[in-house]
């Protein structure tokens, strides 16, 4: 039981550059999420699916785009990366009731030249 | 909409002093409350969540924090500080029957000196 999982650790692009951050859940869970944690700003909602089929915009959606593959995979893509988007992404994912725990994986630092 | 107020980004405490790590939360309905803590190079995990039950809930690894409606606070406290409790600490809101979006507070640093 991984948990939450996401690839990659690291990456560095080049300002204009586009990629896909992925991850997966083996918990059967309904809910997905993207943060960013940048410091002193705590975690951001970036993007959230509450079931598989559905998204919605978050807190800070601009440059970014997600899918909701299947329930177990969630992904967010950058269309054409910025310096502003250097950061720790994080993905969670929960049962999906306002009582849920969200769970947590380990981050990817990204960071944008 | 709501939110969530952490004073003091870091604080720093003996090993074996109280940790006090305060929260004040801003809603117009009942709202859930939780403690996240982060260990360095990790994503968040849960310490404990108030959910009306009670109001002093107790949480993993001697944590725990009341829910003072006349305050609008959810302080965490542990009576002994680890040094293994060096982590960073984010107190977090949901609303009663909007889903599981959680709004975060800025975090606090938590140091436990020898």
């Amino acid at each position: 039981n991984a948990g939450v999982t996401q690839t990659p650790k690291f990456q560095v692009l080049k300002t204009g550059q586009s990629m896909t951050l992925q991850c997966a859940q083996d918990m059967n869970h309904n809910s997905m999420y993207w943060y960013r944690q940048d410091p002193g700003m705590g975690l951001r909602l970036i993007y959230y699916s509450a079931s598989e089929g559905t998204t919605d915009k978050g807190e800070v959606p601009n440059g970014y785009n997600v899918s909701r593959l299947n329930k177990r995979e969630f992904s967010l893509r950058l269309e054409s990366a910025a310096p502003s988007q250097t950061s720790v992404y994080f993905c969670a994912s929960s049962e999906g009731t306002s009582l849920s725990e969200q769970y947590f994986g380990p981050g990817t630092r990204l960071t944008v030249t | 909409a709501q939110s969530v107020t952490q004073l003091g980004s870091h604080v720093s405490v003996s090993e074996g002093a109280l940790v006090l790590l305060r929260c004040n939360y801003s809603s117009s309905v009942p709202p859930y409350l939780f403690w996240y803590v982060q260990y360095p190079n990790q994503g968040l995990q849960l310490l404990l969540k108030y959910t009306s039950a009670a109001t002093l809930v107790k949480g993993i690894n001697g944590f725990e924090a009341e829910f003072k409606k006349s305050e609008t606070s959810f302080h965490l406290t542990k009576p002994s500080a680890h040094m293994s409790d060096a982590a960073e600490y984010f107190c977090a809101v949901s609303l009663t029957g909007g889903g599981n979006k959680l709004t975060f507070g800025t975090g606090t640093q938590l140091k436990v000196e020898l």
